[in-house]
């Protein structure tokens, strides 16, 4: 199965602390994904990095990406109690998208 | 744009019965997915189409299950008889073209089916 895991299932902060999540995967990808999914709510698109890069930036999003470890992670910097949710990354090594479990982060006010 | 578009957003229904979702995808978007969301398996993909077509069915569990695309707006997942174990959230996903490498996905808000 290309599905990998994301590290830890859960993870919960204080507002103001900064959130890293991981993400694992088993073959070689064109690019890795992160969603965001609100409870009860759809999926929402993150950040892309592509295979060739190692790192990119959005805002107080932090992904990193190491593809001889087959590795990827998720900074949020300065949590906000409003970046509660789960956290997906998304491998693609074609047209198709595999998702993980998912990481809950909780933040507390 | 309205965005993906999913209905019912939440149906109950008895074993044995037929259930059909729907999906209108955002326009000019050439790729549709259906996932699958449960707690114990997670987002699984069960079928994609390009261009109306069906490209990769494997992730369809079972006979029970189909799924069509008559024309670029409109895709249903059918499931035929429902079966309490189908109980999930359904998700309908679309994207722009781009070739083999896949960008962002647009999710719908999903269909939660519960078969009792």
């Amino acid at each position: 199965s290309q599905q990998g895991e994301e590290d830890p299932q859960a993870l919960s902060i204080q507002e103001g602390e900064n959130a890293t999540m991981n993400c694992s995967y088993k073959t070689s990808i064109n690019n890795l994904q992160w969603y965001r999914q609100n409870s009860g709510r759809g999926l929402v698109h993150l950040i892309l990095i592509r295979s060739n890069e190692r790192e990119k930036h959005s805002g107080r999003l932090r992904v990193t990406l190491d593809t001889s470890k087959k590795s990827s992670s998720l900074l949020i910097t300065a949590s906000r109690a409003a970046d509660t949710a789960s956290y997906f990354c998304a491998r693609s090594g074609s047209e198709k998208l595999v998702f993980g479990k998912g990481t809950k982060l909780t933040v507390n006010p | 744009d309205a965005g993906v578009i999913q209905s019912p957003r939440h149906e109950v229904t008895e074993m044995g019965q037929e259930v059909t979702l729907r999906c209108k995808p955002i326009s000019g978007h050439d790729y549709l997915f259906w996932y699958r969301q449960t707690m114990m398996r997670g987002l699984e993909l069960l079928i994609y189409f390009n261009n109306n077509v069906p490209i990769d069915d494997s992730g369809m569990p079972e006979d029970r299950f189909s799924a069509k695309m008559p024309n670029a707006s409109f895709s249903t997942l059918k499931i035929q008889p429902s079966e309490p174990r189908d109980s999930a959230v359904y998700f309908c996903a679309s994207r722009m073209g781009g070739g083999r490498h896949t960008g962002e996905l647009f999710f719908g808000e999903g269909s939660r089916l519960t078969v009792l």
